[in-house]
Formats: C-alpha cells, sequence, structure tokens
C-alpha cells in the first residue's frame, strides 16, 4: 500500500481564488509528521508546512494552510488568493516517527501539478 | 538566509564511471540525507547520516552507493559504477536537530550515457 497519496496529477486554478491539493497517508506510528514541499520547475524542492501528529491546530504559513483531518488520513494543502508564480509540482511527504528517531527520513507522495491561471 | 549548495549542477558520465556527488549542508544542522528524483517520478529516499554513521538507507542504496562526511562541511555521495538507470536528480538535504523540516539543495542532475 502507498503510504502517501496524492490522486490529482494536475490542478488548475484561476488567479487569486484559493485551491486545495489533496494527500492522504498511511501509517501505524502514533508519532509521525506531514510536509509539503513545492517543487518549481526550475527544479528546486521548497519546503511549505509542516503539521505534526500530534499538533492540536491545523498548520499556517502564509497564504499557505493544512488542513489535517486524523482520523481521515488527510493532510490537504489549500493555497489561498493563488498567484501565477504557484505553477508547480507539489509534494506531500511523510515522516514516520519523532524527528530524533534513527526513521526520519521522507517518504513522498506522486505530486501534484498546479497550473494557476489568468 | 543560509541553505544548502550542491555541486556539480550537472554531471554527465559514461556507465560504468564513478561519480561524487558533493553537498554543503547548513552549518549548524546535524541531520543530512540524500534523495532521488528519477525524471517525471516522484522523489525517493536514499540515505539518511547522523553522528558521523548512516542511520538508515533505501533499497536503492546497494553496495555502488557511499557517503561520507570528509570534513566539517562537505557531505558526499559515491556511486561507483554507475548505471543507466542512475540517471536522476540527486538532492541533498540537511535538518537542524530542533526543527522538523528539511531543507534541500537545489540538486545535482545525473546523466548516465
Amino acid at each position: 500500500a502507498q503510504k502517501i497519496t496524492q490522486t490529482q496529477p494536475g490542478m488548475f486554478v484561476q488567479e487569486k481564488e484559493a485551491v486545495t491539493l489533496d494527500c492522504t497517508y498511511d501509517t501505524s506510528d502514533p508519532s509521525y509528521g506531514l510536509f509539503w514541499y513545492k517543487q518549481p520547475s526550475s527544479g528546486e524542492m521548497i519546503f511549505l508546512i509542516y503539521q505534526g501528529s500530534y499538533d492540536q491546530q491545523n498548520a499556517t504559513e502564509g497564504r499557505y494552510s493544512l488542513n489535517f483531518q486524523k482520523a481521515r488520513k488527510s493532510a490537504n494543502l489549500v493555497i489561498s488568493a493563488s498567484q501565477l508564480g504557484d505553477s508547480a509540482m507539489y509534494f506531500c511527504a511523510m515522516r514516520e516517527g519523532g524527528r530524533d528517531g534513527t526513521a526520519s527520513k521522507l517518504t513522498f507522495g506522486t505530486g501534484t501539478r498546479l497550473q494557476v491561471t489568468l | 538566509e543560509p541553505e544548502v549548495t550542491q555541486t556539480p549542477s550537472h554531471q554527465v558520465t559514461q556507465m560504468g564511471q564513478e561519480v561524487i556527488l558533493r553537498c554543503v549542508p547548513i552549518s549548524n544542522h546535524l541531520y543530512f540525507y540524500w534523495y532521488r528524483q528519477i525524471l517525471g517520478q516522484k522523489v525517493e529516499f536514499l540515505v539518511s547520516f547522523y553522528n558521523n554513521e548512516i542511520s538508515e538507507k533505501s533499497e536503492i542504496f546497494d553496495d555502488q552507493f557511499s557517503v561520507e562526511r570528509p570534513d566539517g562541511s562537505n557531505f558526499t555521495l559515491k556511486i561507483r559504477s554507475t548505471k543507466l538507470e542512475d540517471s536522476a536528480m540527486y538532492f541533498c538535504a540537511s535538518r537542524d536537530r530542533n526543527y522538523n523540516e528539511q531543507f534541500f539543495g537545489p540538486g545535482t542532475r545525473l546523466t548516465v550515457l
């Protein structure tokens, strides 16, 4: 079974609108972390936002927020007020176990390509 | 703002040759990682490194791969005898002990001919 599932290979959104990118995860570890990264066409991986499994509130970072629904094992990324520069590939990733554990690797999903239109 | 750097940005090599990919992690970070991304695919974990030893490695990280921290700043990935299927973007990442985020370098695109 896939540990991280991103079911939307591609999404379109109009400039200034909000968009939700879906991510579901699978783990039996009670301690885990969820991450979103942005990969523009230039190829670099840019960290956007982090949510810990024990965090009581949904994470927010500027125009990015993470809609964390633990019972559903989903961690959707919401981008508000989309901008042309948001056009990129977006990857959801998970770390199982605590951050100081030896298994602090990230497992990535297949990504969603977001295209922001005028 | 501190950042992870990687050299070279692009490496072309012949099958069977050895390559060394270099990374300079953020200076106060203690955890180091290598990932790879085959063109058009997802990012895959290769190896993590902490306290001068490998913490974890994936099935991809076989005997042809090795990592080293030869001095206080560099972190290298060596592929002893490259194969065509090693062609990919290789990302180095580093993390501070007290934070969750892994910061990625810009990547090295490896092309094996």
